[in-house]
């Protein structure tokens, strides 16, 4: 089944304790990126990348990190996680052909 | 700055009647136009996409319009159901590539029986 699968669903961390929110596609998509959504604010982007080894910054990069060393993973990172970091985070691919956006289920983190 | 505003922020209509959702958008330069519907606590999924020579495109009971000289595009529900009940989710892509997204914060649907 064609899908994006992400890890972990929910979380709750504390302030400073580093985490990582795994992001896996099996769609053999070029684009991938990462979202939060919260209430009021709809979603924003993270970072994207457009291939192995090439990410950018979207729109609230600052706090984060990505990485895209291979093709069907991105990750998200977050090196000291602080209070405003709580959210729904989502990962999502592209076909490069299309531009269709192909979401996972969402992570809720929650940082006290 | 590009932008995407969404009408009505939430709407209740009885099961059966129709419904049409609003956005506006200033995205440059634009490439397209997508609607995605969320349930709640789920993943957004596509509904359609329109470029810009596109003027509508329908998906069963879903109908988009897209008026690339006003900037305004539509989604039209027929006949609404149950399950019709979601945010519906406007977003716009700017430049030749597709990561450059802008997302509307939303429409929330409830249709009730």
């Amino acid at each position: 089944e064609a899908q994006v699968t992400q890890n972990p669903r929910y979380l709750i961390t504390v302030t400073g304790k580093k985490l990582t929110v795994t992001c896996s596609q099996n769609m053999n998509h070029e684009y991938m990126s990462w979202y939060r959504q919260d209430p009021g604010l709809g979603l924003r982007q993270i970072y994207y990348s457009m291939n192995v080894e090439v990410t950018d910054k979207g729109d609230v990069p600052e706090g984060y990190k990505v990485s895209r060393k291979e093709k069907r993973n991105f990750p998200l990172i977050l090196e000291s996680p602080s209070p405003n970091q709580t959210s729904l985070y989502f990962c999502a691919s592209t076909p490069s052909n299309t531009g269709e956006l192909f979401f996972g289920e969402g992570s809720r983190l929650t940082v006290l | 700055k590009n932008q995407v505003e969404q009408s009505p922020q939430s709407l209740i209509i009885l099961e059966g009647k129709n419904c049409t959702l609003q956005c506006n958008y200033t995205v440059s330069p634009f490439s397209n136009l997508r609607w995605y519907k969320q349930d709640t606590g789920r993943g957004p999924v596509s509904l359609t996409i329109m470029t810009f020579s596109e003027n509508t495109k329908s998906n069963g009971r879903y109908t988009a319009t897209l008026d690339a000289d006003t900037k305004q595009s539509s989604l039209h529900i027929t006949a609404s159901q149950l399950s019709d009940s979601a945010s519906y989710i406007c977003v716009a892509s700017a430049g030749r590539g597709y990561q450059k997204v802008t997302f509307g914060t939303g429409t929330k649907l409830q249709v009730i029986p």
